[in-house]
């Protein structure tokens, strides 16, 4: 079966440091990789999404990036924290064909101080 | 621009009544949809979806019926239950090229009291 890990849970940062939270999913090739953010009280907003290899497409423009060095491992990153990036991070897998729904991890909780 | 909408912030329904959660959505090229239910601090997990062709998919006490139309869809929760106090939230996939983004609404906390 497929499962998808993704940490730390929790992560407390001070402004202007770096960040790198690591996602990996385990029981399936090729999948669509996707990293979501949660503010306090909003939806889940779209942050990145990754069609394979080296394959990444930003949604919104800001202070994060995101590759994906293997297969099965989509990384989060940024040099420089802004007080604006705390929230709730999700990464999340589905498979390439259509109609099919996407799993996600359990999520990180960022706070920049 | 938001391309899936959840215009009700929240909803609170009685234990074995009905829970109708709404969605609607702009773009014309998505041609699946999903719910998805989300526990504080956890990630979502899914629930029902639906394609295009239908208008109608049922799973247990979960219903999700689709508009295409009026570009609408809901979820029905028949009988509501406590443990059903989540946000849940609406996302939709598009054809071709655009099957690969999910996109997200901004969530309906439902609260079902006993």
């Amino acid at each position: 079966s497929q499962t998808i890990h993704q940490w730390p849970a929790t992560l407390v940062q001070p402004v202007g440091s770096p960040l790198s939270l690591e996602c990996t999913v385990e029981g399936t090739s090729n999948p669509n990789l996707y990293w979501y953010r949660q503010a306090a009280g909003r939806g889940l907003q779209l942050l990145f999404y990754s069609v394979g290899i080296g394959q990444i497409s930003s949604e919104v423009p800001q202070n994060l990036s995101a590759s994906r060095p293997q297969d099965r491992q989509f990384i989060l990153s940024s040099k420089k924290l802004l007080l604006s990036d705390s929230g709730f991070y999700l990464c999340a897998w589905r498979g390439a064909a259509w109609g099919t729904e996407a799993f996600f991890g359990q999520g990180t909780r960022l706070t920049v101080v | 621009d938001q391309q899936v909408k959840q215009n009700s912030p929240s909803l609170s329904v009685q234990e074995g009544r009905i829970s109708i959660l709404n969605c609607d959505y702009t773009n014309s090229m998505f041609d699946y949809f999903l719910w998805y239910k989300k526990y504080p601090a956890e990630g979502p997990t899914f629930l029902i979806s639906i394609s295009s062709i239908k208008d109608k998919n049922e799973d247990g006490r979960f219903t999700v019926f689709l508009n295409k139309s009026a570009k609408h869809l809901s979820l029905h929760i028949v009988p509501s239950q406590p443990g059903d106090s989540a946000v849940y939230f609406c996302a939709a996939l598009g054809k071709g090229g655009s099957n690969y983004k999910l996109t997200f609404g901004k969530g309906t906390l439902l609260t079902v009291n006993p």
